[in-house]
């Protein structure tokens, strides 16, 4: 079956730093990879989502790249804030299956 | 615009109790609506996909006559959680997609309920 897996439970960086998340997956070759913030007791916003013949997807100061021979997905925060500290939750194609997330902290 | 309500955002009943959860797509159609439960520090767990005018489909290990699904309409879905236990406590999410979007659309999520069972 296919696993999803979100390289750490939580990363804490310090502001101003690039923060990189990994999502990696397995016995799947998902069409989209989609990337979510969800803040403490609330639900999913979505943030991005990257085509598997799209090699990389910005906005503002989000960046995902999608290597579909690696079967990874990488999520950058350049110049983080504060106010970037939720989790983020990586999810593919239709069936909307998720990865346990990782807890990002950015540390003034 | 693609705005989900959940109703409500929080809820404490009593063991042997149901509970009837609401979703409801404010301001778009939406033919399929999914159902998650997230336990503390974990992900969303995809519970059931909801159709609007058909059964849902269950994820397997959930139990169908345990959360009743009911998608009656293009705007709204129910979770009905029947005969609540302790175990059943949980945050429970909702989202849904537009009607007509494309296959890889994002989803918009609801805020979840948070369920307590005493």
């Amino acid at each position: 079956s296919q696993k999803i897996e979100q390289n750490s439970e939580a990363l804490n960086i310090q502001e101003g730093k690039t923060a990189t998340l990994t999502c990696n997956y397995t016995n799947y070759s998902p069409a989209y990879l989609q990337w979510y913030r969800q803040d403490p007791g609330r639900g999913p916003v979505f943030l991005l989502l990257i085509r598997e013949n799209e090699k990389e997807k910005r906005k503002e100061r989000l960046k995902v790249t999608f290597d579909t021979t690696l079967k990874q997905s990488l999520f950058h925060i350049t110049a983080s804030q504060p106010a970037d500290s939720a989790t983020y939750l990586c999810a593919l194609d239709m069936d909307m299956r998720f990865g346990a997330g990782t807890r990002l902290t950015v540390k003034p | 615009g693609a705005v989900v309500s959940q109703h409500p955002s929080w809820v404490i009943c009593k063991s042997g109790t149901s509970v009837k959860i609401e979703c409801r797509s404010l301001d778009f159609q939406a033919t399929t609506m999914f159902w998650y439960r997230q336990f503390p520090k974990q992900s969303l767990m995809l519970m059931a996909t909801s159709n609007e005018g058909s059964k849902a489909t269950y994820e397997q290990g959930v139990e169908k006559d345990k959360f009743l699904i009911n998608h009656a309409s293009l705007t709204l879905s129910t979770l009905t959680v029947t005969s609540a236990h302790p175990e059943d406590s949980s945050f429970y999410i909702c989202s849904a997609s537009p009607a007509g979007s494309s296959y890889n659309s994002p989803l918009h999520f609801g805020n979840g309920t948070r369920l307590t069972v005493t």
